[in-house]
């Protein structure tokens, strides 16, 4: 079962258009919140950790924005273009014995950006 | 040269057979996670390793073994591969160092079919 959810599951999105979508996670025990970004072919890689509630990242155009306390996440990509084509994965970290040191992972957004 | 790598990167093998899946790191990492890929559910903890002596079961470890030969090197075997095990699984490093919110490094995968 996963405590936390992506949606939606997937998207497509005209070359320079911008989008966002969601990852809700269990506030009760939150630590930290991980995005990553999944190519086709290759290995997920970090893009943001976030562990403050407001707290907002930027790289190049993506950003992400956090509510620990309702328990959410945005992940924003201004002017998207063919090479943003990538799965987007978000995954909590928990405080508490159990889930220490454990990332629980959402299913993933897929975003496909056509030309 | 990548920091961690896995062999075989594929692998077709036969119902019963033993298979031995390889993660090797030289980032220097003391923490170390197998996670295996199924379409819809994102990344799947098998098992996870603090330290050279530490071993810890995930949520899936039924029908897998593992074993942390030296702080680089972490192994993850099916002791008997079923069918269901078709995946592609993931071997990810960690530092517990610098806040310990668990930034995952991944490997490149490893497809592994079972007939």
């Amino acid at each position: 079962i996963l405590n936390v959810e992506q949606s939606p599951q997937s998207l497509h999105v005209q070359e320079g258009d911008s989008t966002n979508f969601t990852c809700s996670f269990p506030s009760s025990n939150f630590y930290a919140l991980h995005w990553y970004r999944w190519e086709t072919a290759k290995s997920p890689e970090a893009l943001f950790v976030m562990t403050l509630n407001g707290d907002e990242k930027k790289k190049g155009r993506i950003s992400a924005t956090l509510n620990t306390k309702e328990g959410y996440s945005y992940l924003y990509i201004k002017g998207s273009q063919p090479e943003d084509s990538a799965t987007y994965l978000c995954a909590s970290l928990g405080w508490t014995t159990d889930s220490w040191g454990k990332l629980q992972f959402g299913a993933g957004t897929q975003v496909v950006v056509t030309p | 040269d990548a920091d961690v790598t896995q062999t075989p990167r594929n692998r077709i093998t036969k119902t019963g057979k033993r298979i031995m899946l390889e993660c090797s790191q030289t980032k220097g990492h003391d923490r170390m996670y197998w996670y295996r890929q199924d379409p819809g559910l994102g990344l799947r903890l098998i098992y996870y390793s603090f330290d050279v002596k530490d071993i810890n079961k995930g949520e899936i470890s039924d029908g897998y073994s593992v074993s942390r030969q030296a702080q680089a090197k972490f192994s993850l075997s099916l002791e008997s591969a079923i069918p269901n095990q078709t995946a592609l699984y993931f071997c990810a490093t960690s530092d517990s160092t610098g806040g310990d919110y668990n930034e995952q490094f991944f490997g490149p995968g490893t497809r592994l079919t079972v007939l």
